[in-house]
């Protein structure tokens, strides 16, 4: 079955312990991407990569860290957690970086609670 | 970063009523996608929609790209309780490897 794993699911953590969350997709796609959903605010974009190797920030980069080291994994690491960083992320890939056409498929989201 | 305005932010209405939505931003937009996230999933793409002016159905929905290429709009005919959800608007700017989200219209029925 096509999907995007992200794991975990959910996560309770403490200010400033550092936490990675992974993502991995099974239908090769070259583009991936990390997304947070908040209240109000719909879908901003934290960081994308174009392929392996390849990474550029979005919107709200502040605070996080990225990797493309293979093609079906991208994970989302923050090295400080703060509590502005409670939200629910998701992962989201698409075929082809090179006509890139906005078409997402989705994890089904991690939410994050830093206290 | 580049803004859409979704409206309305929420709905609620009766199982069978129309559903009516849209997004307007102040940039000029490629493409525009439309995508529905279900409670405690990720969203899923409905219509994609890549040349100005264009209608296009998938089932009960209806979307358009405004001919300014500055607007979009979703119709839901007949409404049903698996409907329910929030209902995101997207655009692609020319050139642009991203999408920008719409805030979201959070949909809710009565049956």
């Amino acid at each position: 079955e096509a999907q995007v794993t992200q794991n975990p699911r959910y996560l309770i953590t403490v200010t400033g312990k550092k936490l990675t969350v992974t993502c991995s997709q099974n239908m090769n796609h070259e583009y991936m991407s990390w997304y947070r959903q908040d209240p109000g605010l719909g879908l901003r974009q934290i960081y994308y990569s174009m392929n392996v190797e390849v990474t550029d920030k979005g919107d709200v980069p502040e605070g996080y860290k990225v990797s493309r080291k293979e093609k079906r994994n991208f994970p989302l690491i923050l090295e400080s957690p703060s509590p502005n960083q409670t939200s629910l992320y998701f992962c989201a890939s698409s075929p082809g970086a090179g006509s890139y056409t906005g078409e997402l498929f989705f994890g089904e989201g991690s939410r994050l609670t830093v206290l | 970063g580049q803004q859409l305005n979704q409206s309305p932010q929420s709905m609620f209405i009766q199982e069978g009523e129309d559903v009516s939505m849209n997004c307007t931003s102040s940039s000029i937009f490629n493409t525009w996608l439309w995508y529905k996230q279900d409670p405690g999933e990720g969203p899923v793409l409905l219509i994609a929609l890549y040349k100005a002016g264009e209608l296009t159905s998938n089932g009960r929905l209806t979307a358009q790209f405004g001919i300014t290429r500055k607007d979009s709009f979703l119709n839901i005919s007949a409404s049903i309780p698996s409907d329910v959800g929030i209902y995101f608007c997207a655009g692609q700017l020319a050139g642009a490897q991203k999408l920008v989200f719409g805030q979201g219209t959070r949909l809710t029925i009565n049956p």
